[in-house]
């Protein structure tokens, strides 16, 4: 159980295109989505917060208008990348929690992006 | 402030040796403790939590992690290291007086290399 599962695993795109990121919940309903950004051997950078049916909450210095997330149902939440850029290259890992479970964190496989 | 340090970049162990990997926490509550593991461009697998009782928990993989309060500690041990247990781990802590959902505050990793 807990299974959270991300699309794409990997992605390439030019400069100033847009990509978006799925992150799913496969076998429960996510009270709470995190998105987060990991450069390579460094540790997990929290981006924002997610709640269903409400619009999420960026931790300091990251853009929301950059970084749009959406959490439409209890099974999914977005991150669309806008107009990307080389520097915006990185490993997306997204994560959620359980109503019956809010103190574990499970986490989806990740999205290599790549901003030629 | 909430922080988690992870003082080794990097451990290095024999198979068949015992295996530390060291975490130490500040939360201005009482402390949930997690331990997740990451392989090469994967997301992180959860590999145990405490949040309240004994304070030797037992996770997956036959990892355990002991909580000491007195020291502010939450190392990972595992008796017998295997070389498939070679990976990134990361210490992650939340306070408890937070609301349920709130994102984990992650150390910066460490990575076990287990040598046959």
């Amino acid at each position: 159980g807990a299974v959270v599962s991300q699309h794409p695993s990997r992605v390439i795109c030019k400069s100033g295109t847009s990509v978006k990121i799925e992150c799913r919940s496969l076998d429960f309903q996510a009270t709470t989505m995190f998105w987060y950004r990991q450069f390579p051997k460094q540790s997990l950078m929290l981006m924002a917060t997610s709640n269903e049916g409400s619009k999420a909450t960026y931790e300091q210095g990251v853009e929301k208008d950059k970084f749009l997330i959406n959490h439409a149902s209890l099974t999914l939440s977005t991150l669309t990348v806008t107009s990307a850029h080389p520097e915006d290259s990185s490993f997306y890992i997204c994560s959620a929690t359980a109503p019956a479970n809010t103190d574990t964190q499970y986490f989806g496989p990740g999205t290599r992006l790549t901003v030629l | 402030a909430q922080s988690v340090a992870q003082p080794e970049d990097q451990v290095n162990v024999a198979e068949g040796n015992p295996l530390t990997v060291k975490c130490t926490y500040s939360v201005s509550g009482n402390p949930y403790l997690f331990w997740y593991v990451q392989y090469p461009n994967r997301g992180l697998q959860f590999l145990l939590k405490y949040i309240t009782g004994d304070n030797l928990v037992k996770g997956s993989y036959g990892f355990e992690a002991e909580f000491n309060k007195s020291q502010t500690s939450f190392h990972l041990k595992k008796p017998s290291a295997l070389v498939s247990d070679s990976a990134l781990y990361f210490c992650a802590v939340r306070d408890s007086s937070k609301r349920a959902g709130t994102a984990l505050i992650f150390g910066k990793g460490t990575t076990l290399s287990v040598s046959s």
